[in-house]
């Protein structure tokens, strides 16, 4: 069965240094997200990709974050100079459709960023 | 703004009982309701949904109905299974691209 996957399941980063979050949607699918979600707190939205740029995003994807999808199959999530505040457990999501009729997101197993 | 508020966890329950997560929403417009749910080491997979007003959505024996009037989409389970343990997140979209998601209720369920 197609699924999404992320890598790394785990990292620990010092304040200030970049990340990249890599991910990989189903083959078929053309919409991309990212959410986190932050221990014991809400998931949030952060972003939505399609047709090779940001369809979405929300107040918390300010400028230290960016996405891209640099070959046919990576979805990445980079943060530019990481804060305390990030840490948090990372999502990737796919669909074939997108909006209030398409019903499922396909998230990955996440990715657990910790800032020290 | 658009949100969605769920019943704290842990729920712990034991093989068997009656499940009911509690969910409701705020938004604008008529959205559609999902439930998702989460195991241990794997992503979040859609477990239900709903996409109007008293529609039911149900699969694996779990089930929730759209309630316009209370703004609520609580999920149930006649009896529950050791299996059934995860994480529970109630979500929404207005038909953008923007799901939003609750907070998330942990499920334990004793043998």
């Amino acid at each position: 069965e197609p699924e999404v996957t992320q890598t790394p399941s785990h990292q620990v980063t010092q304040m200030g240094q970049e990340v990249i979050l890599r991910c990989v949607p189903i083959s078929n699918h053309l919409y991309f997200y990212w959410y986190r979600q932050i221990l014991g707190q809400k998931v949030e939205f952060l972003v939505s990709f399609y047709n090779n740029e940001i369809s979405e995003k929300s107040e918390i994807f300010d400028d230290q974050f960016s996405v891209e999808r640099p070959d046919g199959s990576n979805f990445t999530l980079k943060i530019r100079s990481t804060k305390l505040e990030d840490s948090a457990m990372y999502f990737c999501a796919s669909s074939e459709q997108a909006g209030s009729n398409t019903g499922e997101l396909f998230f990955g197993e996440g990715s657990r960023l910790t800032v020290l | 703004g658009d949100s969605v508020t769920q019943m704290e966890g842990p729920v712990t329950l034991s093989e068997e009982a009656f499940l009911t997560i509690n969910c409701t929403y705020t938004a604008t417009g008529y959205p559609s309701l999902f439930w998702y749910v989460q195991y241990p080491g794997e992503g979040l997979q859609l477990l239900l949904k709903a996409t109007k007003a008293d529609d039911k959505g149900s699969n694996k024996g779990f089930e929730a109905t759209y309630r316009k009037e209370t703004t609520s989409f609580h999920l149930e389970k006649g009896s529950v299974q050791v299996s059934d343990s995860a994480v529970y997140f109630c979500a929404l979209n207005t038909g953008g691209f923007k799901t939003i998601f609750g907070a998330g209720t942990r499920l334990f369920v004793k043998a």
